[in-house]
């Protein structure tokens, strides 16, 4: 299995455009995750899906952010308009159902806003 | 609400040195506790997990008890290599059906030759 995937790798936009990042499960995972990290406040939870429905956007800044999955094998995380302090390390995780707690990380978006 | 306190870094070590991070949890329940790994430029993997009080988890070298009573989760390495070199963050699942994790705020390691 290739793990999960996560594009673009890297993305340098400017204040004002609007950003989306994708993330690719593990096939036959049904949970996944969006979580940010920054040197300030290290990693937290944006959002989780559980079946493709949101079951806790708690973490979400605000409405400049907003997440979908419209199937089991792709999400999106969008910024619009993005700001300079969004600028962070994003990470996707996804885990299975077999009841194990592991969640599976892609490599992660690293996203300058200028 | 859940939080996890880890120690602030960085950890500069000797190669072949004793290791200890030190992590304590605030949590509802009876969470699930977790030392995740990222080395420099690369995703967060698991190294080891514990689910109940007591456990003991074990990777690489690495160890880590669950210890309700301090509700602590340690992690600890008899004799660090320059390999390990990585920031290790301490995390938490809460009760049954919140399975996100939340995390401590990371400690880097560095080992010196």
């Amino acid at each position: 299995d290739a793990g999960v995937i996560q594009s673009p790798r890297h993305e340098v936009t400017e204040m004002g455009q609007e950003v989306t990042l994708r993330c690719k499960p593990i096939s036959g995972h049904n949970s996944l995750f969006w979580y940010r990290q920054t040197m300030m406040r290290g990693l937290e939870l944006l959002i989780y899906f559980n079946n493709n429905v949101p079951i806790d956007d708690s973490g979400m800044p605000e409405d400049r952010f907003s997440a979908k999955m419209p199937n089991a094998s792709f999400s999106t995380l969008k910024i619009q308009p993005s700001e300079p302090r969004d600028s962070a390390v994003y990470f996707c995780a996804s885990s299975g159902t077999s009841g194990s707690e592991e969640q599976f990380f892609g490599p992660g978006t690293r996203l300058t806003v200028l | 609400g859940n939080s996890v306190t880890q120690m602030e870094g960085p950890v500069t070590l000797s190669e072949e040195a004793f290791l200890t991070i030190n992590c304590t949890y605030t949590a509802t329940g009876y969470p699930s506790l977790f030392w995740y790994v990222q080395y420099p430029g690369e995703g967060l993997q698991l190294l080891l997990k514990a689910t109940k009080a007591d456990d003991k988890g074990s990777n690489k070298g690495f160890e880590a008890t669950y210890r309700k009573e301090t509700t602590s989760f340690h992690l600890e390495k008899g004799s660090v290599q320059v390999s390990d070199s990585a920031v290790y963050s301490c995390a938490l699942t809460g009760f049954t059906g919140r399975r996100a994790l939340t995390f401590g705020s990371g400690t880097r390691l560095q080992v010196q030759p």
